[in-house]
């Protein structure tokens, strides 16, 4: 699977989009972009995945580059309770939770 | 629905001896895996049960085993406890129906080794 660059930390105000980014320029075509987020304590939550075009939930918008080789995160509306560790993770298809390979993540911090 | 539900969330036991956790996955979830998260090292993958059989291993030593039920709950089993062990065990259960599916995650059992 490939590896993953995200910041370590980031802050962002309630109320504003919180855009968190990933970069993964070794992706091979075959390989999907997940997002989970840990809130202290807790299992991870999954949030969003996708393949190439840009993806949309209740919880958050994924959009990738043409080239694939980052994606950003993008909660529109953050609120306290999105301060968690944010994961992006890089992979091939798989109907299970396998081999997930979680690395530091981004701790977003939201501010009052 | 019901999430993923693991038993015990805390546990204390003693250098030498063994422990066993529990998770049930979400009601028709025949895909359940593990994974132990430690300040130092992360989150890492133990292994992968699908159907009552182990379908993938992470690099653990032998002393940490896991089995499924029938009924697609399963335990995982660390004998011989060390310090290091020391961890929040999680397990996630997917639907493996198919390609693409996320995974949902228990709130963890925490193990204290001492």
């Amino acid at each position: 699977d490939a590896k993953t660059t995200q910041p370590t930390s980031m802050d962002c105000a309630e109320g504003r989009a919180a855009n968190l980014p990933c970069n993964h320029s070794t992706i091979s075509g075959n390989e999907y972009v997940y997002w989970y987020r840990q809130i202290h304590s807790q299992g991870p939550q999954y949030i969003i995945h996708g393949l190439k075009n840009n993806e949309t939930n209740e919880m958050a918008s994924l959009i990738i580059t043409e080239d694939r080789k980052s994606s950003t995160l993008i909660l529109p509306h953050a609120t306290l309770r999105d301060t968690a560790v944010y994961y992006c993770i890089v992979r091939v298809a798989s109907g299970s939770a396998r081999q997930l390979t979680f690395g530091s993540g981004t701790q977003l911090t939201v501010l009052p | 629905k019901a999430g993923v539900t693991q038993t015990p969330r805390y546990l204390i036991k003693t250098r030498g001896q063994q422990v066993t956790l529990s998770c049930s996955p979400i009601s028709g979830h025949r895909s359940v895996s593990w994974y132990q998260q430690t300040p130092g090292q992360g989150l890492q993958f133990l292994f992968e049960y699908f159907s009552e059989t182990q379908r993938n291993k992470g690099n653990f030593p032998g002393r940490f085993s896991g089995r499924q039920f029938s009924n697609s709950r399963s335990e995982m089993n660390v004998s011989t406890l060390e310090l290091g062990d020391s961890a929040l065990y999680l397990c996630a259960s997917s639907a493996s129906g198919g390609p693409v599916t996320e995974a949902f995650f228990g709130q963890g059992t925490r193990l204290t080794v001492v």
